[in-house]
C-alpha cells in the first residue's frame, strides 16, 4: 500500500505551546521509530515501537516528549512545553521486521519550528 | 566519543569515478549495519544494508564491513550527478546515525 505519511508536514507554533505530531505507518509493518534531524545534522533516534511491547524509549531527549502508538498503528508525537531548540523535522520509520536486520521506511517527515 | 564517526565532507568526484564513503562506530557488540542516502529537504531511502564481514555488492553500490576493525565504508562507481546527496551510515535497530557525508559528483 502507500508509504508512511505524516502530519502535518510543517508545524509553526509559539513557545510554550504543546504541539501533536502524527504518523501512519506502512500496513502490516510492526515496528514504528520516531527520530529527529536538526538542520545539518544527522539523525537522532527517540522512541522505537514494536507490537505490544513496551516501547523503548531511551532517545527521549525530556519528560516534555511523549509518543503513543494506538491499536499498534498509527502514533502520536507529543512536545509539551516547547522550545525553541525543539525546531527540526521530526521523521517516522516503520519495519516490516523486529530487530537489526528490518529496513527502515521513512515518511516525508514533520518540520518543526518553534518561535 | 561519537557513536558513529562520518567527515562531513564535501566530497567532491568527477562524474564516471568511484566514490569512497568512509563511516567509523564504537558499539564492538553492533551487528548490523546500514547505509542511507537523503537528498535535500527529503527523508533518508536505505540504499545498502550489511551484516557480515567483508564485501556485499548491489548494482553500482558496494557496502564493506570490518568489524574487528570497526569499519563500514560505501563505493560508488561510475558516480553520477544524480548521486549528489548526503549518506548516512547507521547501525542496529534504534539506528544510530552518523552525521552523514555530503558527495557532490561534478559533470
Amino acid at each position: 500500500g502507500a508509504g508512511v505519511s505524516q502530519s502535518p508536514s510543517n508545524k509553526v507554533t509559539e513557545k510554550g505551546k504543546d504541539v501533536e505530531l502524527r504518523c501512519d505507518p506502512i500496513s502490516g509493518h510492526t515496528a514504528l521509530y520516531w527520530y529527529r534531524q536538526s538542520l545539518g545534522q544527522g539523525l537522532e533516534f527517540l522512541i522505537y515501537f514494536q507490537g505490544n511491547s513496551a516501547p523503548d524509549k531511551s532517545g527521549l531527549p525530556s519528560d516534555r516528549f511523549s509518543a503513543e502508538r494506538t491499536g499498534g498503528s498509527v502514533s502520536t508525537l507529543t512536545i509539551q512545553r516547547t522550545q525553541q531548540e525543539d525546531s527540526a523535522v521530526y521523521l517516522c520509520a516503520s519495519s516490516s521486521l523486529a530487530g537489526a536486520i528490518g529496513e527502515q521506511f521513512f515518511g516525508p517527515g514533520t518540520r518543526l519550528t518553534v518561535l | 566519543q561519537k557513536e558513529v564517526e562520518q567527515n562531513s565532507g564535501p566530497l567532491s568526484v568527477p562524474e564516471g569515478a568511484i566514490a569512497s564513503l568512509n563511516c567509523t562506530y564504537s558499539d564492538r557488540g553492533s551487528q548490523s549495519f546500514f547505509w542511507y542516502r537523503q537528498y535535500s529537504g527529503k527523508s533518508p531511502e536505505l540504499i545498502m544494508f550489511i551484516y557480515s564481514n567483508g564485501d556485499k555488492e548491489d548494482g553500482r553500490f558496494t557496502a564493506q564491513l570490518n568489524k574487528a576493525s570497526q569499519y563500514v565504508s560505501l563505493l560508488i562507481r561510475d558516480s553520477q550527478p544524480s548521486d549528489s546527496a548526503t549518506y548516512l551510515c547507521a547501525f542496529a535497530y534504534k539506528l544510530i546515525f552518523g552525521s552523514g557525508t555530503r558527495l557532490l559528483v561534478r559533470p
